[in-house]
């Protein structure tokens, strides 16, 4: 079965653009995580979702990020404008269930903004 | 507040046994997890303990006592590749993590 598959898995952009990072989670999960992981922070729980609705985006920075889950097989997270201190690697994960199921993680999106 | 403490870096040889701890602080907790990265790579599942004892996975084991608030990680039979990141985490409403302990792993 194929893992959780984000894309793209490198992204260099300017400051002020938008930047727009894509993840498909494994079939039949319910759960879908966003992290962010800096040397400075280490891993941190941006929003999930279960079953398509956000449950908790206490983690997210600030206004300029926003994140959506149209269906159970696509989510998408969006940073405008984008900012130099943005530039981390964002992880999706995704678990069948929420509390205590293992959370499988994609490779990465290694985002530099310039 | 909640938070995760494990230590941050590790040394140890090839053959050898090594126990990372975790003590947490959170306001509900719900089962410790372990986790294992690469460099350049993503968290990858280990291990989870929602009662107390421990639990075993092959060179791997992991323990718990709620009752103190900690759990440990044990590799045994280190190898290189073992090198890596190592998280603990508490589910408390959602998934907390600790800072990871880098192990390095010597001929």
């Amino acid at each position: 079965d194929a893992g959780v598959i984000q894309s793209p898995r490198h992204e260099v952009t300017e400051m002020g653009q938008e930047v727009t990072l894509r993840c498909k989670p494994i079939s039949g999960h319910n759960s879908l995580f966003w992290y962010r992981q800096t040397m400075m922070r280490g891993l941190e729980l941006l929003i999930y979702f279960n079953n398509n609705v956000p449950i908790d985006d206490s983690g997210m920075p600030e206004d300029r990020f926003s994140a959506k889950m149209p269906n159970a097989s696509f989510s998408t997270l969006k940073i405008q404008p984008s900012e130099p201190r943005d530039s981390a690697v964002y992880f999706c994960a995704s678990s069948l269930g929420v509390e205590n199921q293992p959370q499988h993680f994609g490779d990465g999106t290694r985002l530099s903004i310039l | 507040g909640q938070s995760l403490e494990q230590p941050s870096e590790v040394t140890a040889v090839e053959g050898a046994i090594v126990q990372i701890n975790c003590t947490y602080q959170t306001s509900g907790f719900y089962g410790l997890s372990w986790y294992q990265q690469h460099d350049g790579g993503a968290p990858t599942f280990l291990s989870y303990n929602a009662l107390d004892g421990l639990e075993e996975t092959g060179r791997f084991s992991s323990f718990l006592s709620r009752s103190d608030s900690y759990g440990y990680l044990l590799l045994q039979e280190l190898q290189m590749k073992d090198s890596a990141s190592y998280f603990c985490a508490v589910w408390d409403r959602k998934l907390i993590w600790g800072l990871g302990t880098s192990l390095a792993v010597n001929p």
